[in-house]
């Protein structure tokens, strides 16, 4: 069984432009939660959709957004790029909207880098 | 606020020895825990949970203990392996009424097993 998939494995961008994270999550799962891990930090909650709808977002500036498709993959948009955006992004994915016992898998995640 | 702490940045241990691994919550109305395992450019792995209605739960060479008045949980691993030299994070979900499945987690405690 494939695990969650995420590209690019790292982006770098400048400050003002835009990045776009991708997620696959594994096959039946309908929940994806995204992470940023940034340096000296743990990891932080962004945000949660599961069948389709935003259900849930962490305490993140609104140019932080995404969306996920019918067939349950995601994407992360973050717009005008910060130095202070560099980072990993995680996606994680779980079956029905994540109820105990059955936790969240992770993919290998994105880095971000801000030049 | 952190809600989620885990003091120890960073952990020694010898192979074959116990490792003890500590994680402090102060939020009351969590009632479910898991820790994950995370070696350099790879996402987390779950690795064990335990729910508030138990004080301990064990699955081969983890065991994880909650003692919930203390609002402490923690990790052991017996015998520590070179393989489980790795950065670990305890995380929690809101509390199971709260309808919402987002983990928050520590800032990790790196492991390091010595041959």
């Amino acid at each position: 069984e494939a695990g969650v998939t995420q590209s690019p494995t790292h982006l770098i961008k400048t400050r003002g432009q835009q990045a776009t994270l991708r997620c696959s999550p594994i096959s039946g799962h309908t929940s994806v939660y995204w992470y940023q891990q940034a340096l000296g930090l743990g990891l932080q909650f962004l945000l949660w959709y599961d069948e389709g709808e935003e259900r849930n977002r962490g305490n993140f500036p609104p140019r932080f957004s995404g969306r996920q498709f019918p067939n349950y993959s995601s994407e992360l948009n973050v717009n005008a790029l910060e130095l202070e955006d560099s980072a990993l992004y995680l996606c994680a994915s779980s079956s029905g909207q994540g109820q105990f016992g059955q936790p969240q898998h992770f993919g290998d995640g994105t880095r971000l880098s801000i030049l | 606020d952190q809600q989620v702490k885990q003091n120890s940045p960073s952990l020694s241990v010898q192979e074959g020895r116990i490792s003890i691994l500590n994680c402090d919550y102060t939020n009351s109305m969590f009632d479910y825990f898991l820790w994950y395992k995370k070696y350099p450019a790879e996402g987390p792995t779950f690795l064990i949970s335990i729910s508030s209605i138990k004080d301990k739960n064990e699955d081969g060479r983890f065991t994880v203990f909650l003692n919930k008045s203390a609002k402490h949980l923690s990790l052991h691993i017996v015998p520590s392996q070179p393989g489980d030299s790795a950065v670990y994070f305890c995380a929690a979900p809101p509390y199971s009424g709260a309808g919402s499945y987002q983990l928050t987690f520590g800032k990790g405690t790196k492991l390091s097993v010595i041959p």
